[in-house]
């Protein structure tokens, strides 16, 4: 069965460091999204992507966020400069159409900030 | 804003007992979809309910929809160690969102 893979599975970084999580959807899907999930807590919408640009976003992606499309295939989330509460579980996911349809989660990358 | 409060937040049962979640929005969904988090896993997606007062069996897992649409219910018959995680209802934020906002989840231990 197809599914979402991301990489790495942990990274550290130092705080104020630039950061990029990477991404590779399921092929035949359309939407693409992200996720963070803070240790122990719910899993938290931060954005979604469709056609080369961002569909929807949360009040969580401020201006420090942005994402990117760099070819077919990657689907990647950049952090310019990191803090300490960036420190969580961010999964990428994907659905085939919008609204209403199931999503397929990676196994996620653990982001600890230094 | 938008909350999503599920209850209880953890649940311990013996191996055999019956489990319930339930899942109270503060606004109307459009749909609601349920998903299950192994410990260090990731959301896996169960089940999706649009139709109001719907229920949905898989196996021994039974989903319902409430009539108003704003709560929903996961109740598992005769829990297994394999259903050991954090169940999350979630639904879109607004109707025709593309997004997810996830309930609070109850984890669920089952002793052997």
């Amino acid at each position: 069965e197809p599914e979402v893979t991301q990489t790495p599975s942990h990274q550290v970084t130092q705080m104020g460091q630039e950061v990029i999580l990477r991404c590779v959807p399921i092929s035949n899907h359309l939407y693409f999204y992200w996720y963070r999930q803070i240790l122990g807590q719910k899993v938290e919408f931060l954005v979604s992507f469709y056609n080369n640009e961002i569909s929807e976003k949360s009040e969580i992606f401020d201006d420090q966020f942005s994402v990117e499309r760099p070819d077919g295939s990657n689907f990647t989330l950049k952090i310019r400069s990191t803090k300490l509460e960036d420190s969580a579980m961010y999964f990428c996911a994907s659905s085939r159409v919008y609204s209403n349809q199931p999503q397929h989660f990676g196994d996620g990358t653990r982001l600890s900030i230094l | 804003g938008q909350q999503v409060m599920q209850i209880p937040q953890y649940q311990h049962v013996q191996e055999g007992e019956d489990f319930t979640t339930y899942c109270n929005s503060s606004t109307t969904l459009s749909n609601i979809q349920w998903y299950k988090q192994r410990p260090g896993g990731h959301p896996v997606f169960l089940i999706q309910l649009v139709k109001s007062g719907e229920v949905k069996k898989q196996k021994r897992l039974t989903f319902q929809f409430g009539e108003a649409k704003k709560n929903s219910s996961l109740h598992i018959t005769a829990t297994q160690t394999t259903d050991v995680g954090t169940y999350f209802c979630a639904g879109p934020s607004v109707p025709g969102a593309n997004n997810l906002f996830f309930g609070t989840g109850t984890r669920l231990t089952v002793i052997p």
